[in-house]
């Protein structure tokens, strides 16, 4: 069974990067059809997509407001795909998630259990 | 705001049936699949439904999609007090190409 799980430090600093690490066990990265995402949750509100990355790298796609702070990345000889987020403000304190995105029909599963990240100096 | 609008709140007795709507365009749900989501209290979201009306595996009957032009339909039988939560609806944005949810649903069973 697939499983994703999410790593990372969960205090940052106002203006320095976010970098999350998500491990996935149970199965290959790499194979096809699947992208793999980031989605985040700020306290008490809904859920906000984030991107998503083939597992090839050949095709990424980003939420529009944070595309000039954010990259994605895929190490598939660990199994793990990564995000940074540059630039971090107070604004970007949430519940970070990893999922596996079924882009031709957009669905997310599964999804890791995520990690709370706090933006304060 | 979102992109998809869903209602803040239902909610129903034990044993009852109830529906949460998701509305969009034809950007969004008009043109592409509608997934939802089941959030229980303090755990991570959960694939309820894919391709406007699957179910996963291990999902029960009780949950059921549908989908008809802009909009989609969660219906929810049989209620019983652990499904209890939000629930979201999602799909992709066809002019942005970008993933959305809707605002989230919290289902009360009184």
């Amino acid at each position: 069974q697939l499983q994703l799980q999410e790593s990372g430090p969960g205090l940052v600093k106002p203006s320095e990067t976010l970098s999350l690490t998500c491990t996935v066990s149970g199965g290959s990265i790499s194979r096809s059809t699947y992208y793999w995402g980031w989605i985040r949750q700020p306290p008490g509100k809904g859920l906000e997509w984030i991107g998503s990355m083939y597992y090839s790298g050949r095709s990424t796609y980003y939420r529009s407001s944070l595309k000039s702070r954010v990259t994605i990345s895929i190490d598939t000889s660990k199994n793990q795909f990564s995000l940074k987020m540059s630039a971090v403000t107070v604004a970007d304190t949430a519940l970070y998630y990893c999922a596996r995105h079924h882009r031709e029909d957009d669905w997310f599963d599964p999804w890791g259990q995520g990690t709370l990240v706090t933006v304060s100096s | 705001q979102s992109v998809l609008t869903q209602p803040p709140s239902v909610s129903a007795a034990p044993g009852q049936k109830v529906t949460i709507s998701c509305s969009g365009s034809g950007s969004n749900i008009g043109n592409n699949y509608v997934s939802w989501y089941q959030q229980l209290p303090g755990t991570a979201p959960k694939l309820l439904i894919y391709e406007n009306n699957k179910r996963p595996s291990g999902i029960p009957d009780r949950f059921s999609g549908s989908k008809s032009g802009t909009s989609a339909t969660l219906g929810i039988t049989g209620l019983q007090t652990g499904d209890e939560g939000d629930y979201y609806c999602g799909t992709w944005e066809t002019s942005l190409s970008a993933g959305v949810f809707g605002g989230g649903t919290k289902l009360t069973v009184l």
